[in-house]
């Protein structure tokens, strides 16, 4: 089966960092996705783990240990506008490649 | 196109009719997604096709649901004998073909939202 694990919800204050833990279990894997999602809009794609370590891009970093079935989402600098959801995604390949996606973390940053 | 196009954007339509949601993917994308979004709720997996065959459609809620795909392009998602429980946003997305280590990132449409009345 598959389930991929992340908090409900969080809170920052603007100017901090925070991270985003997410676990998942599938039957395979091909990469771990996160997303960004402000209300009323689409998804739009931050990162991409296929190895384990750190990805970096700018204030925002992702981590992946495939062993552990375990990634994180570090935002740093937070900004108002980083207050949105973040949904983490596995490419699941025993059944052709789908992707699952977690609950999402509603992130609200505070001034 | 330049990227996920969805149609329409919204609908409004009364329980128990027939709708059809259409998705045109971005031009070369071989694979394609539809997922489900309640309010406040995550992404709901529904079905994913690669190419026009759909290898899993184990996400498809009931068999009210169906979906296609031709050509390689567009796809249409149907919902049959619609209740209040379908009212949620239809995501459409679509990516390159996947292959290990790729980062085949899916791009999303803006969403068809569905309202049930």
């Amino acid at each position: 089966g598959q389930n991929i694990d992340q908090p409900t919800e969080m809170t920052a204050t603007e100017g901090a960092i925070v991270q985003i833990n997410c676990t998942y279990q599938t039957s395979g894997f091909n990469g771990l996705f996160w997303y960004q999602q402000h209300a009323g809009e689409a998804p739009t794609f931050l990162s991409y783990n296929v190895l384990d370590g750190l990805e970096e891009k700018g204030r925002f970093s992702s981590f992946l240990s495939r062993s552990k079935g375990y990634s994180y989402l570090l935002l740093k600098e937070l900004q108002m506008k980083d207050s949105a959801s973040y949904l983490c995604a596995v490419r699941d390949t025993s059944q052709g490649g789908k992707l699952i996606f977690g609950q999402g973390t509603e992130l609200s940053v505070k001034p | 196109g330049a990227g996920v196009s969805q149609s329409p954007s919204n609908k409004v339509t009364e329980k128990g009719k027939d709708v059809e949601l259409r998705c045109d993917p971005i031009s070369g994308h071989t694979a394609l997604y539809w997922y489900r979004q309640r309010l406040g709720q995550g992404l709901e997996f529904l079905i994913y096709f690669q190419g026009n065959s759909a290898p899993d459609k184990s996400g498809l809620p009931s068999d009210r649901f169906s979906a296609e795909r031709t050509g390689e392009s567009v796809s249409t998602l149907t919902i049959q004998r619609t209740q209040q429980e379908d009212s949620a946003v239809y995501l459409c997305a679509s990516s390159l073909p996947t292959g290990w280590g790729r980062n085949t990132e899916a791009f999303f449409g803006q969403g068809t939202r569905l309202t049930v009345v």
